[in-house]
């Protein structure tokens, strides 16, 4: 079945450094694929998406390429923040039936100062 | 334009009780999902409906988990008995179709059976 598979976190940056938060994915078609960022005691939120191959999703400084030849789904932020501390969850919508979402794991991003 | 709506935030129970959560979706979406997120997982769909009808409900326990909307916009989930691997957050998300739209999340119910 379809699935999404993310790196272990936690991930500690420290302020302005590079991020790169990992994840591939296993479907069948071309599934539409999306990062959502969890906020301590918040519901997840809609970060970027891509809806199909060579697509580049960005927001707030966050970008992700939708990769259909390594199925992968990279996020990348060049330049972090104390604020941008959260868990980051990939996700894809599956491509027939009922087009759920199938999410990661999630990544834990703790940002020192 | 307000968001997905969750209640109650926060619940104790203890096992072999029943509990119900409340969602009210953003106007005008036809699709609201319940997600079942343990601690340290991603979520997990429970159930997605589609205006007042279940299109998947094939995760959700159904000899102790219901869900209903009878409406077309609230929903309720309802868990009786709880058991203490129940303890997780129960998220209410929405969206304007099913067919792979952006879907826009409450800010979540944490449940904790005792």
């Amino acid at each position: 079945g379809n699935s999404v598979t993310q790196m272990e976190g936690p991930v500690t940056l420290s302020e302005e450094a590079f991020l790169t938060i990992n994840c591939t994915y296993t479907a069948t078609g071309y599934p539409s694929l999306f990062w959502y960022v969890q906020y301590p005691g918040e519901g997840l939120q809609l970060l970027l998406k891509a809806t199909k191959a060579d697509d580049k999703g960005s927001n707030k400084g966050f970008e992700a390429t939708y990769r259909k030849e390594t199925t992968s789904f990279h996020l990348e932020k060049g330049s972090v923040q104390v604020s941008d501390s959260a868990v980051y969850f990939c996700a894809l919508s599956e491509t027939s039936g009922t087009y759920k979402y199938i999410f990661g794991t999630g990544t834990r991003l703790k940002v020192l100062a | 334009e307000a968001g997905v709506a969750q209640s109650p935030r926060y619940k104790i129970i203890e096992k072999r009780q029943s509990v119900a959560f409340w969602c009210n979706p953003i106007s005008g979406h036809a699709t609201l999902y319940w997600y079942q997120q343990i601690l340290g997982q991603g979520p997990k769909l429970l159930i997605q409906f589609q205006n007042n009808g279940v299109v998947d409900d094939s995760q959700l326990p159904k000899d102790r988990f219901s869900a209903e909307r009878l409406k077309g916009v609230d929903s309720t989930l309802k868990i009786q008995p709880a058991k203490l691997e129940d303890s997780a957050v129960y998220l209410c998300a929405s969206s304007l179709e099913r067919t792979g739209e952006t879907q826009y999340f409450g800010p979540g119910t944490r449940l904790l059976v005792l």
